[in-house]
């Protein structure tokens, strides 16, 4: 049973431009969902995703955006990137069908902001 | 807005003693409160989780108190291990709301040998 994996874990980008995270959920799991960790922070809920579809969004932008594929891997798109947007990006699988209500996180992807 | 604050912001013990961390939430809609642990550049892992039909819930060193009447929980760590040093972070949810957590802020727990 392979684990929640993340890439890129570190990017660069400047002010502007986009960016695609990608998440591969754990083996079994149908629910994947994406927090925002700044700094010295506790995770921020994003969105989450079941059967590819949207399922919930915390108080974020519509310029994150996120899409969710048939092997359950996932990703998050961010547009027009902001310096705010800095920070650690977790992904997070589990499963609806076991109904243990824990998540499994990845090891995130850091993002900079110039 | 906050709905769950975590204190304190750092907390140092040394070996062998207890660590206590502390959480309050708002929302009366939360059903599920757990415990997450976080090392330096890895992601959070479960630790315990807690539901508000009861007041206590043990698992080896780590116990969780509730108090649903003042919308309070607590993590306690016996025996506390340099091990145990890392980030620990209270949420809570709705079961309803999927894999939708509200962190708190975390607590920097330091346990010197």
């Amino acid at each position: 049973e392979t684990g929640v994996t993340q890439s890129p874990t570190h990017l660069i980008k400047t002010r502007g431009q986009q960016v695609t995270l990608r998440c591969s959920s754990q083996s079994g799991h149908n629910t994947v969902s994406w927090y925002q960790q700044a700094l010295g922070q506790g995770p921020q809920f994003i969105f989450q995703y079941y059967r590819e579809e949207e399922n919930g969004r915390g108080n974020f932008p519509p310029r994150f955006s996120g899409l969710q594929f048939p092997n359950y891997s996932s990703e998050l798109n961010v547009n027009a990137l902001e310096l705010d947007d800095s920070a650690l990006y977790l992904c997070a699988s589990s499963s609806r069908t076991l109904h243990t209500g824990e998540l499994f996180f990845g090891e995130g992807s850091r993002l900079t902001v110039l | 807005q906050q709905q769950v604050k975590q204190s304190p912001q750092s907390l140092i013990v040394q070996k062998g003693g207890i660590s206590i961390i502390n959480c309050a939430y708002e929302n009366t809609a939360f059903d599920y409160f757990p415990w997450y642990q976080q090392f330096p550049g890895k992601g959070p892992a479960l630790l315990i989780a807690i539901r508000p039909d009861v007041s206590e819930k043990k698992e080896g060193r780590f116990t969780i108190s509730f108090n649903k009447s003042a919308k309070q929980f607590s993590l306690h760590i016996m025996d506390s291990q340099p091990g145990d040093s890392a980030t620990y972070f209270c949420a809570a949810s709705k079961e309803t709301s999927g894999s939708r957590l509200t962190f708190g802020e975390g607590t920097q727990l330091t346990v010197n040998p």
